[in-house]
């Protein structure tokens, strides 16, 4: 089936700090959807893209689908940026996602 | 804000007891969808619905019924619990453009 593989698995940033997550699909998928979950163990939607970049805050995503990847990038975090960070992909229109496994993101004084 | 309330936030069964899991939306969205999500993995798909009254299997539907009574609820429901369904579950609704999850509901079958 279709796979969507994540990486790192695990990031340790120092406040003030950036870096990027990246997901790679093994299929053209159509969208690709980034989320987080936060200590309480809600999902929070950050981006939807169907093709190019988007920007939100320190937050920033790229999707090249002909390429098959996507990324996220993180600029100057701060300790609430904490969390787990999942990609996921549709390959159709349907809504049914491929999730990633996830990156555990923790971010230090 | 789309909202998406699933109920219990927790619950402990036994092996082999029935478990039904609910999730609620107004957002008056068509699909809904279940998913269940283990440590160290990504959430995978249970069980989904394009309106009341249609359930469709997921990637991994096996040990799971669903039921969407209304537009409003979805319903999970494990007939016979076993220990390897012990997971954290996530209800969401949505557009073709995003999904809002649930809180999650994490259940132990012991």
């Amino acid at each position: 089936g279709d796979q969507v593989e994540q990486s790192p698995s695990a990031l340790s940033l120092h406040e003030g700090t950036g870096s990027a997550l990246r997901c790679n699909f093994t299929t053209t998928m159509r969208a690709v959807q980034w989320f987080r979950k936060n200590s309480r163990g809600s999902l929070i939607n950050l981006f939807y893209l169907a093709s190019g970049t988007k920007e939100n805050g320190r937050l920033k995503s790229a999707f090249d689908s002909k390429e098959r990847y996507s990324t996220l990038h993180i600029r100057d975090a701060q300790l609430e940026d904490s969390g787990t960070y999942f990609c996921a992909a549709e390959r159709t229109n349907t809504g049914k996602l491929t999730f990633g496994d996830g990156t555990v993101l923790t971010v230090k004084p | 804000e789309a909202a998406v309330t699933q109920s219990p936030r927790n619950k402990v069964a036994v092996t082999g007891g029935k478990v039904t899991l609910s999730c609620n939306q107004t957002n008056n969205h068509n699909n809904m969808y279940w998913y269940r999500q283990d440590t160290g993995h990504g959430l995978r798909l249970i069980h989904y619905s394009y309106g009341a009254g249609s359930t469709e299997k997921g990637d991994i539907p096996d040990g799971y019924k669903a039921s969407r009574p209304s537009q409003e609820n979805f319903s999970l429901i494990l007939e016979l619990a076993t220990p390897s369904q012990t997971s954290v579950y996530f209800c969401a609704s949505g557009t073709g453009d995003t999904l809002y999850f649930g809180a999650g509901t994490r259940l132990s079958v012991l």
